[in-house]
């Protein structure tokens, strides 16, 4: 069975710090994704990642997948209260298409 | 361009009874997926329709079901609701089969009494 694996599960810090959510694996993705979601919505699709070694930036957030596309991280540099929720990767395995899901990071920001 | 809309919002119910659940994609999408999302066990995959056939199926009993229309329009059904079956529904579309990318709606709250 393929996992995803988040870490931390949940972490709270104050506002301007910065911080790193870990998703890792033992297997395979052609392809991984980062979500946010928002108590009582769907998550939002934040970012692809494709290539191995590939590094993406979305304002003060860096994406990072794993050279062996097995692992990915997501850094946020002076966090914001806006960017509290909960984080979700998903990786689209080697073998389908169908999306294999990580727990999630729950992550509050305190002004 | 409408993002994907789910229906009812909110919806509560009766151990017994049963819930249909409905989810409008995004234009042209022809993919849809229906997650079940509970604070103890996160995302799980509930089923993926794609041009009116279901591609996946996730471990779910057989009480959980669905089915998609010519227009691209998904309805999951639960029947015999358990308590265990409250959770947030979530309907997610993407343009063609083996799509990656999931754009989600705002899911139905589903809560059993």
């Amino acid at each position: 069975t393929q996992l995803l694996e988040q870490s931390p599960q949940f972490l709270s810090i104050q506002e301007g710090e910065n911080l790193t959510v870990y998703c890792n694996s033992s297997s395979v993705f052609s392809s991984l994704q980062w979500y946010r979601q928002e108590p009582g919505e769907g998550p939002v699709l934040l970012v692809t990642v494709v290539t191995g070694g590939e590094v993406k930036k979305l304002k003060r957030l860096t994406f990072q997948f794993g050279d062996a596309r097995k692992d990915s991280s997501l850094h946020i540099t002076a966090a914001q209260p806006g960017d509290t929720g909960l984080y979700l990767c998903a990786g689209a395995p080697d073998s389908n298409y169908q999306l294999i899901w990580g727990a999630g990071t729950k992550l509050i920001i305190k002004p | 361009k409408a993002g994907v809309t789910q229906t009812p919002r909110y919806l509560i119910k009766t151990r017994g009874q049963q819930v249909t659940l409905s989810c409008s994609p995004i234009s042209g999408h022809r993919s849809v997926s229906w997650y079940q999302q509970t604070p103890g066990q996160g995302l799980q995959f509930l089923f993926e329709y794609f041009s009116e056939t279901q591609r996946n199926k996730g471990n779910f009993p057989g009480r959980f079901s669905g089915r998609q229309f010519s227009n691209s329009r998904s309805e999951m059904n639960v029947s015999t609701l358990e308590l265990g079956d409250s959770a947030l529904y979530l309907c997610a579309s993407s343009f063609v089969k083996g799509d990656t990318e999931a754009f989600f709606g705002q899911g139905t709250r589903l809560t059993v009494v």
